[in-house]
C-alpha cells in the first residue's frame, strides 16, 4: 500500500491555466505538507494543516490556494500559471510534526 | 533565521572509497534529520539524531550529531551505486507555535561502478 500517494506524477501545461495537484495519506497523520524543490534541489514548505486546518503558510503567492477536505486529503490549486512555477512539488505527511513521510512528487512544467 | 548549510554540493567517486558530508547550522537544533532522495521520488528519512554527541550507526553510513547540538556529519564507507541519490539534513525550527521542518540545499552524490 501507497503511504503517501500524489496525482498527476507529471504536469505539463501553459502559462496563464489553472491546474490541481492532489495528495492522500493512508498513515492517519494529523499533519500534511506541500514542499516545492526547484531546479538546484532546494526543498521549501509552503503549507501545512494539522487535521484539516491550515497551520504554515509562507510567503507562497495567493494564486497558490491548498484545500484539504478531510484529514488524509491535502489537495494544491494553483491558478494563472507562471513559468517560475515549474518545479517538482512533493506532498508530505507527518504523525508528530518532525519525521516526513514524502509523497513521489509531481513534477510541474509551465511552458 | 536558522539556516542549514550542506558541504560539499556535488560529491562523484568511485565504487568502494569512503566519504562524509557535512551539514552545519549557526543555531542549536533539538534534533537533526538525515533524509535520501533517489532521482525520480521523494525524500526518505535515514536516521534522526537527538542527543549531542550521538552516533547512530546504519549499515555501512555512519551519522553524528555535534556536541553543540549545530552541526552533523554523514560518513559512508565503501560506497556503493546504490547510495546515488541526495542528502538532504533537516531540523525542526525554533521559536514557533507550529510544526516547521527545515531543510538543508543537499549534497548531491554520485558513486560510479
Amino acid at each position: 500500500d501507497t503511504a503517501v500517494s500524489q496525482t498527476p506524477k507529471y504536469l505539463v501545461t501553459q502559462m496563464g491555466n489553472d491546474k490541481s495537484i492532489k495528495c492522500e495519506q493512508n498513515l492517519g497523520h494529523d499533519t500534511m505538507y506541500w514542499y516545492k524543490q526547484d531546479s538546484k534541489k532546494f526543498l521549501k514548505i509552503m503549507f501545512s494543516y494539522n487535521n484539516k486546518e491550515l497551520i504554515i503558510n509562507e510567503t507562497v503567492p495567493n494564486r497558490f490556494s491548498p484545500k484539504s477536505p478531510d484529514k488524509a486529503h491535502l489537495n494544491l490549486h494553483i491558478n494563472s500559471l507562471e513559468l517560475g512555477d515549474s518545479a517538482v512539488y512533493f506532498c508530505a505527511s507527518s504523525p508528530l510534526g518532525d519525521t516526513q513521510y514524502f509523497g513521489p512528487g509531481t513534477r510541474l512544467t509551465v511552458l | 533565521t536558522q539556516l542549514l548549510e550542506q558541504s560539499p554540493q556535488f560529491l562523484s567517486i568511485q565504487e568502494g572509497e569512503n566519504l562524509t558530508v557535512y551539514c552545519n547550522s549557526s543555531s542549536v537544533f533539538s534534533s537533526l534529520q538525515w533524509y535520501r532522495q533517489e532521482p525520480g521520488e521523494g525524500p526518505v528519512l535515514l536516521v534522526t539524531v537527538v542527543t549531542g554527541g550521538e552516533v547512530k550507526k546504519l549499515k555501512r553510513l555512519t551519522f553524528q550529531f555535534g556536541d553543540a547540538r549545530k552541526d552533523s556529519s554523514l560518513h559512508i564507507t565503501a560506497a556503493q551505486p546504490g547510495d546515488t541519490g541526495l542528502y538532504l539534513c533537516a531540523g525542526p525550527a525554533l521559536k514557533t507555535s507550529y510544526d516547521k521542518v527545515i531543510f538543508g540545499p543537499g549534497t548531491s552524490l554520485s558513486v560510479i561502478p
